[in-house]
C-alpha cells in the first residue's frame, strides 16, 4: 500500500517567487496536516484539513495558504518566498480529525529559497 | 512557544546497551504524548504513543514511562540496534477548539556505536 506521497521531492526557489507543494494522502484518509522544518528543529505545525475544510491554522503568516480537494489530496502554497522558509515540508495524513488516530508523515519536500 | 522540548540534543550509545531518551513539556493539560522517529531523508515515524492516564506502555523493545507530577516522558530502547540511529522527538498531541495539531520538542539524535 501507499504511504503518504509528496511532491517535488525537492526544489529550489529564490525570494519573492511562490511556490505549490502537493500532497496525496493514504487511501481512506480524510484529514491532512502540513508542517515545516527547519534543519536541526521540530516539525512545526502550519494547517489541518479534514472533508476539504481548515480545522486549524498554525502561527504562520498569510503568505502560506492550503486547501483540500474532494479526493482528499492537498495543496500548499506559499507567496513571496523568504530565505527563511527555506524548510523541509512535511504532510501527515490520518483517517479523522482527534487523538484516536494517528498521523502518517510523507518524506516531505525540501524547498531552499535562495 | 513550544509546550515541549528535550533535555539533550544528542545521545551516543554502544551497540546492544539500552537508551534512554528524555522530554519534558510544560503544559500541564496536555494529554495525548507520542514519540516519532526520524532517519535522514525521510519524514517522522511513529514509535509508541502514552495517554496521560497511563503512567507506563511498552512495545517491542520500546518503553514509554511518563511521569504528570514533573511533566516528564521518556523513551527507552532496549538492546540498541544500528537501525536505530536517528532522530527521536516527543510531540504532544494537544486540542484546541476542533483540531488536534502535533507540538514537537527539537529531537535528540542518537548514534549506535558498533
Amino acid at each position: 500500500d501507499a504511504g503518504v506521497t509528496q511532491s517535488p521531492t525537492h526544489l529550489i526557489k529564490t525570494r519573492g517567487q511562490h511556490v505549490t507543494l502537493r500532497c496525496s494522502p493514504i487511501s481512506g484518509h480524510k484529514s491532512v496536516s502540513w508542517y515545516q522544518q527547519v534543519l536541526g528543529q521540530g516539525p512545526q505545525f502550519i494547517f489541518q484539513y479534514y472533508e476539504k475544510e481548515e480545522r486549524g491554522r498554525g502561527n504562520f503568516p498569510d503568505r502560506f495558504s492550503a486547501r483540500q480537494f474532494p479526493n482528499y489530496s492537498s495543496e500548499l502554497n506559499v507567496n513571496a518566498l523568504l530565505l527563511g522558509d527555506s524548510a523541509l515540508y512535511l504532510c501527515a495524513s490520518s483517517l479523522g480529525v482527534g487523538s484516536s488516530y494517528e498521523q502518517y508523515f510523507g518524506p516531505g519536500t525540501r524547498l531552499t529559497v535562495t | 512557544g513550544e509546550s515541549v522540548g528535550l533535555h539533550l540534543p544528542t545521545l551516543s550509545v554502544q551497540e546492544g546497551d539500552n537508551s534512554i531518551i528524555n522530554c519534558a513539556y510544560s503544559n500541564s493539560a496536555s494529554d495525548y504524548f507520542i514519540w516519532y522517529k526520524q532517519e535522514s531523508g525521510k519524514g517522522p515515524q511513529f514509535i509508541i504513543d502514552i495517554r496521560s492516564n497511563m503512567d507506563k506502555r511498552q512495545g517491542q523493545r520500546v518503553t514509554v514511562l511518563l511521569n504528570k507530577t514533573v511533566k516528564h516522558l521518556s523513551l527507552q530502547i532496549a538492546a540498541t540496534q544500528p537501525g536505530d540511529s536517528a532522530v527521536y522527538f516527543c510531540a504532544e498531541n494537544g486540542k484546541s477548539s476542533n483540531d488536534y495539531k502535533l507540538s514537537f520538542g527539537a529531537g535528540t539524535t542518537v548514534t549506535v556505536r558498533a
